[in-house]
């Protein structure tokens, strides 16, 4: 199976600042087709996961710009240009170039 | 409205069964790879099994293989996994989600889950 990386674990944050958060893969996940088979997603608490970008770098609908994604066969990154409240929660990479999917460990982000 | 409705959770004896339900709406369900993911206490997501629109092409993960099983009733805009042989590991939040029409990431639909206890 293909481990995901994740690192920071935890991230504090405060509101106004930027955030990074890196995801590695033990493989690549770029396909001959040029996409990177990669998604971010986060959970808030007591909510359900939702999706922030796919591919790599495209934001899905209705998430807010301040969130990119860039980066491509083992190397990704999640970046938040100015971290707000309402960004709290458990973010995850999940790789699907390879089956079976998986995800990394997660990264909790808290406000300072 | 796009909603995805989980249910048929509850607790079990090791060993014992269930199966959860996933209620579509709002799309054309027939037209989607779905999957099944689930978030044990105090640990991240785990992806279980997709399916694809036709109930063709399915995969489970590893630790599941030959003890769950995937399903789906298009008639009734339905998603299933039927559990057998549970184990304390398999205690968790079990959420559905749906993926592309043609491949099975950029879940975009997620319900809001049902809770399986597996205890004695």
């Amino acid at each position: 199976d293909i481990a995901m990386t994740q690192s920071p674990l935890s991230l504090p944050v405060t509101p106004g600042e930027p955030a990074s958060i890196s995801c590695r893969s033990s493989q690549s996940l770029l396909h001959s087709n040029g996409n990177n088979y990669l998604d971010w997603y986060l959970q808030k608490p007591g909510k359900s996961p939702q999706l922030l970008i796919y591919l790599g770098s495209y934001r899905a609908s209705g998430v807010p710009d301040r969130f990119s994604g860039s980066g491509s066969d083992t190397d990704f990154t999640l970046k938040i240009s100015r971290v707000e409240a309402e960004d709290v929660g458990v973010y995850y990479c999940m790789q699907a170039r390879h089956t079976p999917i998986t995800f990394g460990q997660g990264t909790r982000l808290e406000i300072k | 409205q796009v909603q995805l409705v989980e249910s048929g959770g509850g607790l079990v004896r090791p060993g014992g069964s269930l199966r959860l339900s996933c209620a579509a709406s709002g799309f054309s369900f027939s037209d989607y790879y779905m999957t099944w993911i689930r978030r044990a206490p105090g640990k991240g997501l785990e992806w279980i099994s997709y399916i694809s629109g036709s109930g063709i092409t399915i995969y489970y993960t590893g630790s599941v293989k030959g003890r769950f099983t995937i399903s789906r009733d298009n008639t009734r805009s339905t998603l299933y996994l039927q559990m057998d042989g549970l184990r304390a590991e398999d205690t968790a939040i079990y959420y559905c989600a749906r993926a592309l029409p043609t491949d099975f990431y950029n879940l975009d639909v997620w319900g809001q889950g049902t809770t399986v206890t597996v205890s004695s």
